[in-house]
């Protein structure tokens, strides 16, 4: 069963536009959100983190947006870059003595073209 | 600092063969983890470590075994390779989340296991 999900495995944009990725969750105790970025032949780093306190996080040129209601997070990159282009990855925890485990969705494949 | 490092980078086993893949962290981290990583599945929790002695099954611990004697070591085994773990192997680390008020976690730059 799935508990995070990331349903569209890739996404192409041209640079300066914004990219937009999605994430779905169903475990209602979930309430850490995390998004990674995997570049190939490299381990995921970090980019940008939401509470479920919060609706929306900034960081730059990144923003997570959270709907606890629709159990859905999304990533806005804007202006989007070459360098940009990665495998993302959103990540959930459930809180309370879950040791930091995180629940990965599948990904989602980004391409900016110049 | 190196972060988190991970050997080897890659390795061909035949099937039944045994090996050991090693993980290392200099930023002190109390928590450990193992993750493989297949197309379209992200990043599945294999073994986790809450700290020096102590390991907990994951989502898929099936036909693989960990240990951690050091603080900054969190050893996985694989005793008899089959060919469904073919995979790349991620390690990681975080601090207790009490600790930072985040869930963070510092990824090594991954073991590429094939198993024929």
């Amino acid at each position: 069963d799935q508990q995070v999900k990331q349903n569209s495995p890739s996404l192409s944009v041209q640079e300066g536009r914004i990219s937009i990725l999605n994430c779905d969750y169903t475990n209602s105790m979930f309430d850490y959100f995390l998004w990674y970025k995997k570049y190939p032949a490299e381990g995921p780093t970090f980019l940008i983190s939401i509470s479920s306190i919060k609706d929306k996080n900034e960081d730059g040129r990144f923003t997570v947006f959270l709907n606890k209601s629709a159990k859905h997070l999304s990533l806005h990159i804007v202006p989007s870059q070459p360098g940009d282009s990665a495998v993302y990855f959103c990540a959930a925890n459930a809180g309370g003595t879950s040791y930091g485990k995180l629940t990965f969705g599948q990904g989602t494949i980004l391409t900016v073209h110049p | 600092n190196a972060g988190v490092t991970q050997t080897p980078k890659f390795r061909v086993l035949k099937t039944g063969q045994s090996m050991t893949l090693l993980c290392a962290q200099d930023m002190n981290h109390e928590y450990m983890y193992w993750y493989r990583q297949d197309p379209g599945m992200g990043l599945r929790l294999i073994h986790y470590s809450v700290g020096e002695g102590t390991t907990a099954k994951g989502e898929v611990p099936d036909g693989y075994n960990v240990s951690r004697l050091k603080k900054q070591n969190f050893l996985l085994g694989l005793e008899s390779a089959a060919p469904s773990q073919t995979s790349v192997y991620f390690c990681a680390s975080s601090y207790p989340e009490e600790r930072e008020g985040s869930y963070e976690q510092y990824f090594g730059p991954g073991t590429r296991l094939t198993v024929t």
